[in-house]
Formats: structure tokens, C-alpha cells, sequence
């Protein structure tokens, strides 16, 4: 039973599509982002929300979207998308007192590999 | 701002050996949570271990232990026994504390390519 979920493991796409990454947890925690790991691995926060509140939004271009429709959901949509898009995309859940798990520690999916021709 | 440095971008170990792979970070608070993630081929984020700066005790879990310096803002990851499943890329991250939550954002490090030879 998956804990943190994503949709598509893989995109390929050519420039200037828009496209959706979709993110699905059943761990009942309240928080919920999104990370990028870059061609040379390195990770940096995008997005985060906490009870479909957007709470961090850490310098991305306006070409990407965030939306939470309930708790246990956060997707990712992109606009017209560009070469540099061109990463892993990370989702992760952070556990809450009620949920079990430290409070304290993110959980991640296993990210979406997207691909711009 | 927070930063964290791991300073190995490669280390390799024979299988049975022990190894360390280092991090550094800096911080100007004082509570805060510091991790170590594994990242294999598979590319799935793995939580390793984790740190509380307020304890004093250095964590583990299995063969994995930190040796977690407050004073030198060092935070290194020891791996004994080393396995063939190991071999991996490991990311130290970094948390703080506020208030009692932490809905901030994780900071990590530029990674550590560990190879576990036979």
C-alpha cells in the first residue's frame, strides 16, 4: 500500500506543452510539497501546503502551478514548458502528531522524471 | 539562510567495510532536525536516520550511525558492515525547528555517491 504517490513516473514532452504531475498520499499528514532534483542531482524545495493552504512558494517562475484540491492531494501543473524544466520532480508529505511518524520528517514519492524535447 | 556542504561528491567501500561519508551546515538557529536520505538507482528517496539538535545523544538505527558535532555543525553518517544494497546516493538534510512545527523546507546537500564493492 503506497504511502506517497505519483503520477506519471515518467513525461516526455516537447516545449511549450503544459502538463500535470499528480500527488496522492493516504499517510494523513497535513503538509504537502514539492521538490526538484536538477540534472546534477542537487534537490530544492519548490512548493509547500499545509491543509491546501499554501504555505512556502520558494521563487518558482509563474509558469508553475500548484493546487491542492484536499488534504491528501497536491499536483503540479506547468505552463509552456521549457528545456531547463527538464528534471525529477519530487513530492513529499511531512507527518503530524495524529497521522504517527515524526512530526519533524518528509516522506517522499517516487518522482516524476520529466523530459522536454 | 541555511546551507549544507557535504564535501565527498564520491566515496567507495568494500562490502563488510565500515565507511563515513561527512556534512557540514550552518545555521544561526538552535533547534533544528538534521537527516540523512538515501537515494538508490531506483531514485526513491529513503530516510536513513535523523538527528535532534536539542539531543545531545548521537541517533542509530541498524548499522547506520551519526557522529553529530553541535558546536562544529557536523553531522557525519557512519555505515558499518557495509552492504551491496548501500550503494547509493546519500543526501544530507537539514530542518529547523519553528515553534514547535516545522513546516519549512528541507535543505540538502550536494549528495555523496557511495559504491559498495564486492
Amino acid at each position: 500500500d503506497t504511502a506517497v504517490s505519483q503520477t506519471p513516473k515518467y513525461l516526455v514532452t516537447q516545449m511549450g506543452n503544459d502538463k500535470s504531475i499528480k500527488c496522492e498520499q493516504n499517510l494523513g499528514h497535513d503538509t504537502m510539497y514539492w521538490y526538484k532534483q536538477d540534472s546534477k542531482k542537487f534537490l530544492k524545495i519548490m512548493f509547500s501546503y499545509n491543509n491546501k493552504e499554501l504555505i512556502i512558494n520558494e521563487t518558482v517562475p509563474n509558469r508553475f502551478s500548484p493546487k491542492s484540491p484536499d488534504k491528501a492531494h497536491l499536483n503540479l501543473h506547468i505552463n509552456s514548458l521549457e528545456l531547463g524544466d527538464s528534471a525529477v520532480y519530487f513530492c513529499a508529505t511531512r507527518g503530524g502528531a495524529r497521522a504517527g511518524g515524526f512530526t519533524d520528517t518528509q516522506y517522499f514519492g517516487p518522482g516524476t522524471r520529466l523530459t522536454v524535447l | 539562510a541555511q546551507t549544507v556542504t557535504q564535501s565527498q561528491p564520491e566515496m567507495s567501500v568494500q562490502e563488510a567495510e565500515t565507511v563515513t561519508l561527512s556534512c557540514t551546515y550552518d545555521t544561526s538557529e538552535n533547534n533544528y532536525y538534521l537527516f540523512w536520505y538515501k537515494q538508490p538507482p531506483s531514485r526513491q528517496m529513503i530516510l536513513v536516520i535523523r538527528q535532534e539538535a536539542y539531543k545531545q545523544q548521537n541517533a542509530t538505527e541498524n548499522r547506520f550511525s551519526v557522529n553529530f558535532q553541535k558546536a562544529a555543525k557536523s553531522f557525519s553518517l557512519k555505515i558499518s558492515d557495509s552492504q551491496l544494497g548501500d550503494t547509493a546516493m546519500y543526501f544530507c538534510a537539514f530542518i529547523v525547528n519553528a515553534g514547535g512545527t516545522s513546516y519549512g523546507k528541507l535543505t540538502f546537500g550536494q549528495g555523496t555517491i557511495l559504491t559498495v564493492h564486492p
